[in-house]
């Protein structure tokens, strides 16, 4: 158990859906991220929040959309995706003021079709 | 233009020898570098890590060595075992602790009997 917990594991949609990806962390961590890991690529870090407050967007397109409700919970919301969209998607948690860096759950792997 | 270079995609050790993952990045500002072990079906799980003001950090079995100068690091597995197979990817930050991290593409270990 590794204290972030992701649903589903895996999903598969087409172009024209709408799907939401859950993440949920019991750690008391403060701050929560979506990264997207791609066949033979690094990590992309995808969203930043803190303390509930989206800190960062990084270039993602807009049928990809975070929410975070509370400082334990984060989505992200689907629509309209492409066939490269296809990838495993990471949710992650840390403590701002840690020295541990993040806590991840493992992910759920999507595939567009 | 990758931050963080993972350049070897894989590595092959024999157990009980020694494993050395090797890492390089591009971004001065780094101050924060940390190692992830990535088992196939879970998220990453953090390993280790090293602020820029040391040069090594060890922790059991797991070492990982800063040279600032030649902007690289190394984690050193002694010894190594069958279950350290796995991926393992680099991360840096530019805020200490509690900067957002950037991720190699992961190096493969794998640790024969």
């Amino acid at each position: 158990e590794t204290g972030v917990t992701q649903t589903p594991r895996h999903l598969v949609m087409g172009m024209t859906n709408k799907k939401s990806l859950k993440c949920e962390q019991h750690l008391g961590h403060n701050a929560m991220y979506w990264y997207k890991q791609s066949a033979k690529k690094p990590l992309e870090l995808m969203f930043v929040y803190n303390f509930k407050e989206q800190t960062e967007n990084n270039s993602v397109p807009s049928r990809f959309s975070p929410e975070c409700p509370n400082s334990s919970h984060l989505f992200l919301h689907l629509h309209t995706l492409q066939p490269e969209d296809s990838a495993l998607y990471l949710c992650a948690s840390s403590q701002v003021t840690g020295t541990h860096g993040y806590t991840f759950g493992s992910g759920t792997r999507l595939t567009v079709v | 233009d990758q931050q963080v270079k993972q350049n070897s995609p894989s590595l092959s050790v024999q157990e009980g020898r020694i494993s050395i993952l090797n890492c390089d990045y591009t971004n001065s500002m780094f101050d924060y570098f940390l190692w992830y072990k990535k088992y196939p079906a879970e998220g990453p799980t953090f390993l280790i890590s090293i602020s820029s003001i040391k040069d090594k950090n060890e922790d059991g079995r797991f070492t990982v060595f800063l040279n600032k100068s030649a902007k690289h690091l190394s984690l050193h597995i002694v010894p190594s075992q069958p279950g350290d197979s796995a991926v393992y990817f680099c991360a840096a930050s530019a805020g200490g602790s509690q900067g957002n991290l950037i991720f190699g593409k992961g190096t493969k270990l794998s640790v024969k009997p």
